[in-house]
């Protein structure tokens, strides 16, 4: 069964710093990849998306995100984080059947 | 266009009542998702639809019953409530193929008391 494992609960970085948030997904099946940001009491909102093609995706508030096949990873970047970057940020996969799985989730927090 | 929308809000219920939940798209989405978000445990899938009258089990079912009588609604049903499903419930769409992304409703805070 397909999984994602986020490694980090918690992520700590001063404003204007980078940032990665760590993402690894097992699948038996070819995988299609997600990243979702959920802000202080709201839904979650798509960051970005790998479905094929090239393994570095952007997003177009400055974050990216590299699909990895031999690490099994999708980690997430941005070279410097601002106060409204504040936020949870999940990591999905899909591909086996028709589910979407998520991880546990990172909470980015900065600090001024 | 609404997109997905979820209800009620908010609701507290007292141990062993029952409750459904509702979820609505207005997108014609195949693909239907219950799951609930509760700290240090992401979102869990609880049932799934990928089409009108049918169902499958996520990864915690227990405690949940589902039904899709319409391609727009899917319904999550409490027969006896707990307290460990006190939760944040989350409804989710997809137009369909494995590689479409989940559209998602607001939210219903549940508390069990």
């Amino acid at each position: 069964a397909q999984s994602v494992t986020q490694l980090d609960s918690q992520v700590p970085v001063f404003e204007e710093a980078p940032v990665e948030l760590r993402c690894n997904y097992s699948s038996s099946v070819s995988v299609y990849l997600f990243w979702y940001v959920q802000y202080p009491n709201q839904g979650l909102q798509l960051l970005l998306k790998y479905l094929s093609g090239s393994t570095l995706v952007e997003s177009i508030n400055g974050f990216e995100a590299e699909f990895n096949k031999s690490q099994t990873s999708f980690h997430l970047r941005k070279p410097s984080v601002h106060i409204s970057d504040t936020a949870e940020y999940f990591c999905a996969v899909s591909g086996e059947g028709q589910k979407l799985v998520f991880g546990q989730g990172t909470r980015l927090t900065i600090n001024p | 266009n609404a997109g997905v929308t979820q209800t009620p809000k908010f609701r507290v219920l007292k141990t062993g009542q029952s409750m459904t939940l509702l979820c609505a798209q207005d997108m014609n989405h195949e693909y239907m998702y219950w799951y609930r978000q509760d700290p240090g445990m992401g979102l869990r899938l609880i049932h799934y639809s990928v089409g009108e009258g049918t169902t499958a089990k996520g990864e915690v079912p227990d405690g949940y019953n589902v039904s899709r009588l319409k391609k727009q609604n899917f319904l999550l049903g409490l027969e006896s409530a707990a307290p460990s499903q006190t939760s944040v419930y989350f409804c989710a769409s997809r137009p369909g193929l494995a590689g479409d992304r989940g559209f998602f409703g607001p939210g219903t805070r549940l508390t069990v008391l």
